[in-house]
C-alpha cells in the first residue's frame, strides 16, 4: 500500500543531542514538508521541499535541518539548538501541479519527541 | 502574511444535533482553502477543499463548509454529528499562484467532543 512512514513512533533525545527522524513516501510525490504540532498551536511548518536536492525553510526552521537527497525521503534531524524540542512532528507530502490543482497533504503517524 | 484563525478552541455538542466549526483567513487575494481532521496520536486526513466556484463545497463524511468572501470566511458545517466525529478539526490554507511559499498554513484547531 502506498503511504508515508515515520519513525520511530516515540524518540526520547538527552541534552545537547542532535536526533534524526525518518520520513519515507511511496507515493512518488514531488513535495514533502515538515510541520511540528503542541498542544494549542496547531501545525507549524518547519522545512519544505518541492524537488529533489531543494528545500526551503518555513516559519520555525531555527534549531531544525533537513535533506532531500532521494524524492522518497526528507529525514529531520533536530540539533542541540532547538532548545524546546519536545513535541509531535508530523510529515507530510503532496504531488506537484503547475498550476497547482491538488494541494492535498498526504500525512505519516507522527514522531513524539521528548527531552530527557 | 497569510494567517489562519479558528477561534474556538474546544466545542461540545450532543449526537445528532449540528455542528459548525468557524475559520477565517487574512490574506490579500482568495487563497485555497481546506479542513482536515485529526484522530489522537495520529496524522492529519483532508476533508475538503476550496479552489474557486460553487462556495458551497462537500466533502468526505458528511461535512460541507462555506466560502464566504466577505467574511474572509470557510466555516465547516455538519447536519447531524456522529459520535466518531470526535477529532480535532484544522482549517489551512495556501496562497494560489506558482510562486511564493507553496506549503499550508494551519490553524490552531478545533476540538470536538461529542456527547451521546
Amino acid at each position: 500500500d502506498g503511504g508515508i512512514t515515520q519513525s520511530p513512533k516515540y524518540l526520547f533525545r538527552k541534552e545537547g543531542q542532535n536526533v534524526t527522524l525518518s520520513c519515507e513516501q511511496n507515493l512518488n510525490h514531488d513535495a514533502m514538508y515538515w510541520y511540528r504540532q503542541d498542544p494549542g498551536q496547531g501545525l507549524r511548518l518547519i522545512y519544505y521541499s518541492q524537488i529533489v536536492n531543494d528545500f526551503q525553510k518555513g516559519d520555525i526552521a531555527e534549531g531544525y535541518s533537513v535533506s532531500r537527497e532521494k524524492k522518497e525521503s526528507f529525514p529531520l534531524t533536530v540539533t542541540s539548538a532547538q532548545k524546546n524540542p519536545t513535541a509531535f512532528y508530523l510529515c507530510a507530502s503532496s504531488m506537484w501541479y503547475r498550476p497547482p490543482t491538488n494541494e492535498k497533504l498526504f500525512f505519516g503517524s507522527g514522531t513524539q519527541l521528548s527531552v530527557l | 502574511a497569510q494567517s489562519v484563525t479558528q477561534p474556538d478552541i474546544h466545542i461540545t455538542v450532543s449526537e445528532g444535533a449540528s455542528l459548525e466549526l468557524r475559520c477565517n483567513y487574512s490574506y490579500g487575494a482568495t487563497p485555497y482553502l481546506f479542513w482536515y481532521v485529526q484522530s489522537p496520536g495520529q496524522g492529519l486526513q483532508l476533508l475538503l477543499k476550496y479552489f474557486s466556484g460553487d462556495t458551497l463545497v462537500q466533502g468526505i463524511k458528511g461535512f460541507e463548509a462555506e466560502f464566504k468572501r466577505s467574511q474572509s470566511s470557510f466555516n465547516l458545517r455538519k447536519p447531524s454529528v456522529h459520535w466518531s466525529d470526535a477529532a480535532e478539526y484544522f482549517c489551512a490554507v495556501v496562497q494560489p499562484g506558482d510562486t511564493g511559499r507553496r506549503a499550508l498554513t494551519f490553524g490552531s484547531g478545533t476540538r470536538l467532543q461529542v456527547q451521546p
